[in-house]
C-alpha cells in the first residue's frame, strides 16, 4: 500500500467547473506539498502546508492533520490548468519526501 | 536569480558506460533529492541528502551513488548504465522557512530534468 494516495487518478472537466483533488497519507508528516507537472516534465510547487488552508489565485489547498488528508481545489477551471497534480509529504522523522501517484487533470473548453 | 540546474538535459549512451548527472542549486538549501520518473508514471526517490556529507538511500538506490561535498552540488553517478536505467531523472531541493504558516509556496524547487537513454 502506498504511503501517499491520491484520488481520482484521472479527472476531466469542462471549463469553469470547480475541481477537487484528494490526498490521503498514512505516515507522520511535517509538511505536505501540492505540485503541478505540465507535459514535458517541469514540476512547480504550488503550496506547502502544515496546517489549515492556503489560497493562491484560483487554487485553494487544505489539510486536516488529524484525518491525514489534504485537498486541492481549483475554482473556475481553465484549459491551462490541465496538468498532473501531485501530492508529496515530508515525513516527520526523516524529512524524506514521498510522492503520490498524481492526478491527471484535463479541462476542456 | 535563485534556481536549480541539471546537466545534461538529454543523454544517449551505450550499455556499460559510467555516467554522472549533475545537479546544482543556488538557494543554499540543505535538503536535496534525486527522483526517477518514467513517462506518465509517479516519481520514485533514488537518493536524498540533509546537508554536506549526509546522504541517504531511497527506494531505487541500489545501482547508483551520490555525493554531497558542497551544499550547492548533488551529483548522481551510475557506475555501469543499463537499458533499464532509461528514464527521466529529476533533482529537487527544499528548505523550511519558519514559521511555516508564513512561508512562501516556493520552498520546494525542481530542476528541469535529465532524460537518459541507454542503448
Amino acid at each position: 500500500k502506498n504511503e501517499v494516495e491520491q484520488s481520482p487518478q484521472n479527472l476531466t472537466a469542462q471549463e469553469g467547473e470547480f475541481i477537487t483533488i484528494n490526498c490521503s497519507y498514512s505516515v507522520g508528516i511535517s509538511a505536505l506539498h501540492w505540485l503541478q507537472q505540465h507535459p514535458g516534465g517541469g514540476i512547480v510547487s504550488l503550496f506547502m502546508l502544515s496546517s489549515g488552508k492556503k489560497k493562491h489565485g484560483r487554487l485553494i489547498a487544505t489539510i486536516n492533520i488529524q484525518e491525514k488528508h489534504s485537498s486541492l481545489h481549483i475554482t473556475a477551471s481553465h484549459p491551462r490548468d490541465s496538468a498532473v497534480y501531485i501530492c508529496a509529504v515530508m515525513m516527520g522523522d526523516t524529512d524524506k519526501l514521498i510522492f503520490g501517484t498524481g492526478t491527471r487533470l484535463q479541462v476542456f473548453p | 536569480e535563485a534556481d536549480i540546474y541539471q546537466t545534461p538535459r538529454y543523454l544517449v549512451i551505450g550499455t556499460g558506460k559510467k555516467i554522472t548527472l549533475e545537479c546544482s542549486q543556488t538557494m543554499g538549501h540543505d535538503k536535496m533529492y534525486w527522483y526517477q520518473q518514467d513517462p506518465g508514471m509517479e516519481l520514485h526517490l533514488i537518493h536524498y541528502s540533509y546537508g554536506v556529507n549526509s546522504t541517504e538511500k531511497g527506494d531505487l538506490s541500489s545501482e547508483s551513488t551520490v555525493s554531497r561535498i558542497r551544499t550547492e552540488h548533488f551529483p548522481l553517478t551510475l557506475e555501469s548504465a543499463r537499458p533499464s536505467h532509461t528514464s527521466q531523472y529529476l533533482c529537487a531541493s527544499s528548505e523550511y522557512r519558519l514559521p511555516l504558516a508564513h512561508s512562501g509556496a516556493n520552498v520546494l524547487t525542481f530542476g528541469a530534468g535529465s532524460r537518459l537513454t541507454v542503448l
